[in-house]
């Protein structure tokens, strides 16, 4: 079984519909994190938390809002769709490992269409 | 200017080739640097942490320059399966929430 599952894996939807993705995580890490990525470009983090009930801004939140109500469960939600949030979303967890570096683990992705 | 940049590629290469990716970062305070490996639209996977000193695991081989702000991948012996999109990661701090992705370049191994 995966360590970090993502639904759903592909989602359609129109402009202005309120949409939630779900990841979750049996690695038992604390540090979660949501990403999107655009075609040829890289990943940029949209909200990230380190534990329950904590929630930090990432790069680009603006349109975004996301719950961490236990561990293993950091859901992402777009209030009111828009055709520029079409992308592949990505939630990851992390480790600090030896010698203090943090590795990221990530889901398999959800893409997303909003027409 | 990008925080990290990358050279998109593609970089076509035959079997057997070595080749080297490189990755340049703009601020002079990051302290922690990863390659990732993605394949196609797929998730990212961590391939390996970049040390000081540089290391070395099998046939790959990063390199950090902090005086120039740049790291460097090194593949020897490409594989067919060593195909994908290379990601450079660059922390600011010491944890992922100030992580800065590079766009990547992407691999294509040839018979």
């Amino acid at each position: 079984d995966a360590d970090v599952t993502q639904t759903p894996r592909n989602r359609i939807t129109k402009t202005g519909k309120r949409i939630m993705l779900e990841c979750s995580q049996t690695k038992g890490h604390d540090r979660m994190y949501w990403y999107r990525q655009d075609p040829g470009l890289g990943l940029r983090l949209i909200y990230y938390s380190f534990d329950v009930k904590d929630i930090n801004k990432g790069e680009i939140s603006d349109g975004y809002s996301v719950s961490r109500q236990a561990q293993a469960k950091f859901s992402l939600s777009l209030e009111s769709a828009i055709p520029n949030q079409t992308a592949l979303y990505f939630c990851a967890t992390s480790e600090i490992r030896t010698g203090g570096l943090e590795t990221q683990y990530f889901g398999p992705g959800t893409r997303l269409l909003v027409l | 200017r990008k925080e990290v940049e990358q050279d998109p590629g593609p970089f076509n290469v035959p079997e057997g080739a070595t080749v080297a990716f490189n990755c340049t970062y703009s601020n002079s305070a990051s302290q922690s640097f990863f390659w990732y490996r993605q394949d196609c639209r797929k998730e990212p996977k961590l391939l390996m942490s970049v040390y000081s000193s540089g290391n070395e695991d099998g046939r790959f081989t990063a390199q950090l320059n902090r005086a120039s702000q740049y790291i460097s991948l090194l593949i020897r012996d490409s594989k067919l399966s060593d195909s994908a999109t290379y990601l450079c990661v660059v922390n600011k701090g010491t944890n992922a929430g100030k992580s800065t992705f590079g766009d990547g370049t992407t691999l294509t191994v040839k018979p």
